[in-house]
């Protein structure tokens, strides 16, 4: 079972739509979670980090947070053809070292 | 503020042949730094990480090595590379004692073995 797992895409979303990317994890003890958005040849630059269950809402993006589903999303308001991208699901590892696990990404195409 | 530099940004080079990234960090002391790399339609996986100055975990038994010969310096290495060793480097860090455990990336290194 992969450690992290989201639907590779693309998702295909028009303008202004609302745009949601999902992701989940496999270990229940895990604590901090990641969202990376990372354009084609481009590295990852970080959207959003949660940490506790609920939302979190930055601009017109809101990380979702569920422990006991092992669930973890990102919702984007308001789509651009900016925001077409790969996004990145991350959650550290239990252990030292502050080391990351990442889904395979997700593909979000903003259509016009 | 806190920048991260990798060179080179892209590197072509034969099968066998030795390789050697470098990242810096700027405007931080005692960073954990990150090695990953991203094959073509793959995501990202951890090569090595460090705490401190010569201090290296291997993630992942490869060709590859990691050394840190400075606080702020994070080099990538091999003695021959293969084919498999194409895909995209990304160095990454975290302010130590901030608090945090967010890591932020570097530009990346583009290497492709022919």
């Amino acid at each position: 079972q992969k450690e992290v797992e989201q639907n590779s895409g693309p998702l295909s979303v028009p303008e202004g739509a609302i745009a949601s990317l999902n992701c989940t994890y496999s270990d229940r003890v895990s604590q901090s979670f990641f969202w990376y958005r990372q354009y084609s040849g481009k590295s990852p630059e970080l959207i959003m980090s949660i940490y506790s269950n609920g939302d979190k809402e930055d601009g017109r993006f809101t990380a979702q947070l569920n422990k006991a589903s092992q669930y973890v999303s990102l919702l984007i308001r308001d789509s651009q053809p900016s925001d077409s991208a790969t996004y990145l699901c991350a959650v550290k590892l239990t252990g030292g070292g502050n080391k990351l696990t990442f889904g395979t990404g997700t593909q979000l195409k903003v259509e016009l | 503020s806190q920048t991260i530099h990798q060179w080179p940004a892209t590197l072509v080079q034969p099968v066998g042949s030795p390789l050697s990234l470098e990242c810096t960090v700027e405007g931080t002391s005692n960073p954990n730094l990150y090695w990953y790399r991203q094959a073509a339609g793959r995501g990202l996986q951890l090569l090595f990480y460090s705490v401190g100055i010569g201090q290296i975990s291997s993630e992942v038994p490869q060709n590859l090595s990691a050394s840190r010969p400075q606080d702020r310096q994070f080099i990538l290495s091999s003695k021959k590379l293969l084919l498999s060793d194409s895909g995209f480097y990304l160095c990454a860090w975290i302010k130590a004692g901030g608090g945090t455990d967010t890591q932020y990336f570097g530009p990346g290194t583009r290497l492709t073995v022919l």
